[in-house]
């Protein structure tokens, strides 16, 4: 089965700062998706940024940006000129396009935004 | 312009209870996911209803836990004689379509506590 991994329970940052979140993932597919996503107190999870592993160009979004490695199956998150409203849970996920219609999560980090 | 929304907010239920967790997709959403997310966890895959196709049960962690769902519209799941280690946050999701391309829009969950 396909394992996504989240190494950094916690990470904090200063406002204004730029902070990158780390996830790695394990598949024996050539085709799938990965994503980030977003989930406050509210506990409404919001679609951050999507990546298809065919494209070799790195997905952004405003301040989001990720860092695509396939070789090495890694999916980092970048935020840039970090925000207070970006404190939440943020959970990688991946889908593979012959796995039927499971969507794979990691563990989840922790971001807390220091003013 | 309504999201997903999940009903109860809360649920408080004595261990050997039986629960029902209601889940209403955004509308013209074909597909509806449910997962479940343990303290301190990522989002497990439960159940996929595509359409009028017969669901993908290949989450469902035993026999006590099953769901439906009429049409294209909402979704119950149902857990029965509870047991203490299903407590957790539900959350429900929809889509327009089952390719991966498409959005999944959350809604904000269904705390489960069994005592």
């Amino acid at each position: 089965a396909q394992t996504v991994t989240q190494s950094q329970p916690e990470m904090s940052v200063q406002e204004a700062e730029t902070v990158t979140l780390s996830c790695t993932y394990d598949t024996s597919e050539s085709d799938y998706y990965l994503f980030w996503y977003k989930q406050p107190p509210s506990r409404q999870m919001i679609l951050v940024i999507r990546q298809e592993a065919y494209k070799q160009q790195n997905a952004t979004e405003n301040r989001f940006s990720v860092n695509f490695q396939k070789a090495a199956k890694s999916f980092s998150l970048k935020i840039s000129d970090s925000q207070l409203g970006d404190a939440a849970m943020y959970f990688c996920a991946y889908r593979g396009s012959n796995t039927g219609n499971q969507f794979y999560f990691g563990t989840g980090t922790s971001l807390t935004v220091i003013p | 312009g309504a999201g997903v929304s999940q009903s109860p907010s809360n649920k408080v239920t004595e261990k050997g209870k039986d629960v029902e967790l209601r889940c209403d997709p955004i509308s013209g959403h074909t597909a509806l996911y449910w997962y479940r997310q343990r303290l301190g966890q990522g989002l497990e895959f439960l159940i996929y209803f595509q359409g009028n196709s017969a669901p993908d049960k290949s989450g469902l962690p035993s026999d006590r836990f099953s769901a439906e769902r009429t049409g294209e519209s909402v979704s119950t799941l149902t857990i029965q004689r509870t047991q203490q280690e299903d407590s957790a946050v539900y959350l429900c999701a929809s889509s327009f379509g089952s390719s991966v391309s498409y959005e999944q829009y959350f809604g904000p969950g269904t705390r489960l506590t069994v005592t």
